[in-house]
């Protein structure tokens, strides 16, 4: 079966523009989490979604936002981009959330 | 959540097993034990979880101690596929849907 897709794979932006990351979980999982990877902090939760609803969200500013559409595909969006937001995003996938997370390969955003 | 403490770095000889051990003295009746594997340039993968007995898969098993504070991930063979950074978490189902990576076991493997 096809796994997590990320779209893009690479991405370069200029500080203060905005950007958006796609991500199109397993086909019958409803659960789509966003982690951030930097050298310096690792991997952080972002937020996860479920049925379309955010249920949970890490410690970042504002600026990072998702969403979740019904056909389970999710994406986020960071405004006013920093050069501290340079990193690999993550997107993981699962039934409801519980064990067993699958992730995509990542979007790595270069923010120069 | 409860926190975890991995060695930095595990050096293992092809074909040999691997003992990858984690301390979590603070653990939780509710925590499962979850461990997850990074290969270089791909996301996290998913390798095994268990409460409170062993566990196997195709993968790798679960030692868990019987007090819980520890555990340890046993790679039967390992190859040079194996290698990468294994990450130790323990999820509390009922406290939110998010894995807290810690920094991990980068595992090198020598032919």
């Amino acid at each position: 079966k096809a796994g997590v897709t990320q779209t893009p794979r690479y991405l370069i932006k200029t500080r203060g523009q905005q950007v958006t990351l796609s991500c199109s979980p397993i086909s019958g999982h409803r659960s789509v989490s966003w982690y951030q990877q930097t050298p310096g902090q690792g991997l952080q939760f972002l937020f996860e979604y479920f049925s379309e609803t955010q249920r949970n969200k890490g410690n970042f500013p504002g600026r990072f936002s998702g969403r979740q559409f019904s056909n389970s595909r999710s994406e986020m969006n960071v405004s006013t981009l920093e050069l501290g937001d340079s990193a690999l995003y993550l997107c993981a996938s699962s039934l409801t959330g519980g064990h067993g997370y699958t992730f995509g390969s990542g979007t790595r955003l270069t923010v120069v | 959540d409860a926190k975890t403490t991995q060695p930095n770095s595990m050096e293992s000889n092809e074909e040999e097993p691997v003992h990858l051990p984690c301390n979590h003295s603070t653990i939780s009746g509710t925590d499962y034990i979850h461990w997850y594997r990074q290969l270089p340039s791909q996301g996290p993968e998913y390798v095994i979880h268990g409460l409170t007995s062993n566990v196997n898969n195709r993968m790798a098993s679960l030692a868990i101690a019987e007090d819980r504070k520890s555990s340890t991930l046993i790679l039967h063979r390992a190859t040079l596929r194996d290698a990468a950074v294994y990450y130790c978490i323990l999820r509390d189902l009922g406290a939110g849907n998010m894995l807290t990576f810690g920094g991990g076991t980068r595992l090198m493997v020598k032919p």
